[in-house]
């Protein structure tokens, strides 16, 4: 069993909709919940850092982190194609461990 | 504020060959980490490097091999190359160790290695 499991998709979208991304694991230890998006042919960039269990958003982006059920959640409102990206659901003890990665184009 | 640079780019090496891959952090961070990226096994963490020495390791063979310089600056190694070693090699920079409250990982675009 992978310590981080997320869906590979791929989620296709209409423009203007909810994207809603989700990623479970195993291990108790990690502390730091991470968001990244990566485009083709590019490094993965950080969109959101979270400690605690519970909400944060950054603008059109909400992320969730439910310790007790060791589920996180990225949502993104109002999707624009330019969020068409592969997002990468990180945790963190003493290195990062990665879900696969999840496919989302917006379609215009 | 410049990010992380890896360099470089592109390379393309035949099977045995050796390569030297290079990163500098965002200016101030101390620590670099890199991974290892392909599309069956995803993102693996190979090693992080802080204040110039190697703080952390992944499950990767001996012929993986890094350093950090005193600017922070890091290099990784990988000798006799493997068909399998042909990935995308990212390296991230964090103003302390990653696992404590300042380890925010910042990547560079990476380095995609194709082995012949």
């Amino acid at each position: 069993q992978k310590e981080v499991e997320q869906d590979p998709g791929p989620l296709s979208v209409p423009e203007g909709a909810i994207v809603s991304l989700n990623c479970t694991y195993s291990n108790s230890a990690f502390q730091y919940f991470m968001w990244y998006r990566q485009y083709s042919r590019k490094g993965p960039e950080l969109l959101m850092y979270t400690y605690s269990s519970g909400n944060k958003e950054d603008g059109r982006f909400t992320a969730q982190v439910d310790k007790s059920s060791k589920y996180i959640s990225l949502f993104i409102r109002d999707s624009q194609p330019s969020d068409s990206a592969t997002y990468l659901c990180a945790m963190q003890d003493y290195k990062l461990s990665f879900g696969a990665g999840t496919t989302v184009t917006v379609r215009a | 504020k410049a990010g992380v640079t890896q360099t470089p780019r592109y390379l393309i090496k035949t099977r045995g060959q050796q390569v030297t891959l290079s990163c500098s952090p965002i200016s101030g961070h101390r620590s670099v980490s890199w991974y290892q990226q392909t599309p069956g096994q995803g993102l693996q963490f190979l090693f992080e490097y802080f204040s110039e020495t190697q703080r952390n390791k992944g499950n990767f063979p001996g012929r993986f091999s890094g350093r950090q310089f005193s600017n922070s600056r890091s290099e990784m190694n990988v000798s006799t190359l493997e068909l399998g070693d042909s990935a995308l090699y990212l390296c991230a920079s964090s103003l302390g160790l990653a696992g404590t409250g300042t380890g925010e990982l910042f990547f560079g675009e990476g380095s995609r290695l194709t082995v012949l």
